[in-house]
């Protein structure tokens, strides 16, 4: 199984539209979990933590389920800068590094 | 905003040369970390560095690698026989410290052998 599973994509939406990803992490002693997003040929940018209780940053919302070990990200209302690839991450406290999953790219259309 | 930074941005260089890749982490930050993502796949962990020591490397950091901070600024990496299939974007990134764990990363360098 790999460490980090993503939605294979890619996701092409209209702009307006509500997308969802979906994530699963195979380590249960993973302490912490982040999406990222990341443009062509560019570096990964934090765009936000995922607390268990569920977080929410304007458009976007991150949820965690511990006991199932999935990860989602919620983005509303879609904007064509939104199109980019999405990554999930999760940390490991052996040596402190971030596993990537493969990414899901969204491409949102006029 | 605090911003890490990397150079070259793009290296080209034979196959057999050594190579150093350079970073200037965010001012504080006490964890620096070196990632790789070859072209259509997934960024994979090369190795951490914390107090001036290698805290883990993964099985793709073999004894062609090699990181230091040696002036406590600049993080570089260093390939020292390249293969081509070190081809990759090599990317640099930083934690604050022990209770903070978001990273944030350089713009990467990429690295082409031929």
């Amino acid at each position: 199984r790999k460490e980090v599973e993503q939605d294979p994509g890619p996701f092409n939406v209209p702009e307006g539209a509500t997308v969802a990803f979906n994530c699963t992490y195979s380590n249960s002693a993973s302490q912490s979990f982040f999406w990222y997003r990341q443009d062509c040929r560019k570096e990964p940018k934090l765009l936000m933590s995922v607390y268990s209780s569920g977080n929410e940053d304007g458009r976007f919302t991150a949820q965690l389920n511990r006991a199932s070990q999935y990860i989602s990200l919620l983005i509303r209302d879609s904007k064509l800068s939104d199109s980019a690839t999405y990554l999930c991450v999760v940390f490991y406290n052996q040596g402190g590094k971030l596993i990537f999953g493969q990414g899901t790219e969204l491409s949102v259309k006029p | 905003e605090p911003e890490v930074t990397q150079t070259p941005s793009h290296q080209v260089t034979q196959m057999g040369q050594e190579v150093i890749l350079r970073c200037v982490p965010i001012s504080n930050h006490l964890y620096f970390y070196w990632y790789r993502q070859i072209l259509g796949q997934k960024v994979e962990f090369l190795v951490s560095f914390y107090n001036n020591e290698i805290s883990e490397k993964s099985e793709i950091f073999d004894d062609q690698f090699s990181v230091e901070r040696p002036d406590g600024s600049n993080f570089t990496l260093k390939i020292r026989s390249t293969k081509l299939e070190d081809s990759a974007m090599y990317f640099c990134a930083t934690r604050p410290g022990r209770g903070s764990y978001e990273q944030y990363f350089g713009p990467g360098t990429r690295l082409t052998v031929t």
